[in-house]
């Protein structure tokens, strides 16, 4: 089985100062994680994902995602937030061999003004 | 290049109805998923497609079917909606050689 648990429903940061979500997973062998986020009324979009190599990996928008083997996780992080990054944001992993991506139940990102 | 598409983007239907959802897939890619998207939850994996067949299935009945054209695009069918059936219809397209899903917009239905 695999699953992701995404722990905090909401996160509130001010703008302009650093952005954490966090995501921890469960999944047989080596993982492929991802990250989406969504904006009101549309589809998932790609930001970054963790195949292999180096543990911190960048991706759209200034995002970048740490993974650690040790601790299961695979935390989201921006150093500055905007106000346009308010949004839902996924976690989702998925097996060597699993075609399914299971996600968490994401968390709302409220950056404020 | 075109992403992936979806269609329609609302649908209202009664309990008791059947639903088909459509999906074509980005530019070079020759795998479609779908996922269910329940309000407040994350996408649940409903079945993938490729080379024309069912690949992979999740946790879902019968009543959910699907199909895959020779262009790669895909539908999906619901038979005998129930109210529980209400979602945002996700459809996802890859490569078989990558391993990213990009996501279309969704198809939201409402069962009544």
């Amino acid at each position: 089985a695999q699953s992701v648990a995404q722990p905090e429903d909401q996160v509130n940061v001010a703008e302009g100062n650093p952005l954490t979500v966090k995501c921890t997973y469960s999944v047989s062998g080596n993982p492929y994680l991802f990250w989406y986020v969504q904006y009101p009324n549309r589809g998932l979009q790609f930001l970054l994902k963790y195949i292999t190599g180096d543990n911190l990996v960048k991706g759209s928008y200034g995002f970048e995602a740490e993974f650690n083997k040790s601790q299961t996780s695979f935390h989201l992080k921006k150093p500055s937030a905007l106000v346009s990054d308010s949004a839902l944001y996924f976690c989702a992993v998925r097996g060597y061999g699993n075609n399914r991506l299971a996600f968490g139940k994401g968390n709302q990102v409220v950056v404020i003004p | 290049d075109a992403g992936v598409t979806q269609s329609p983007t609302h649908l209202i239907k009664t309990r008791g109805q059947q639903v088909t959802l459509r999906c074509s897939p980005k530019s070079g890619h020759d795998t479609v998923s779908w996922y269910q998207q329940a309000l407040g939850q994350g996408p649940q994996f409903i079945f993938q497609y490729y080379e024309e067949e069912e690949r992979q299935r999740g946790n879902f009945p019968d009543r959910f079917s699907g199909h895959q054209f020779p262009n790669y695009s895909s539908e999906l069918n619901v038979n005998a909606l129930l109210l529980g059936d209400s979602a945002l219809y996700l459809c996802a397209s890859s490569s078989d050689q990558q391993e990213t899903q990009y996501f279309g917009p969704g198809t939201r239905l409402l069962v009544l």
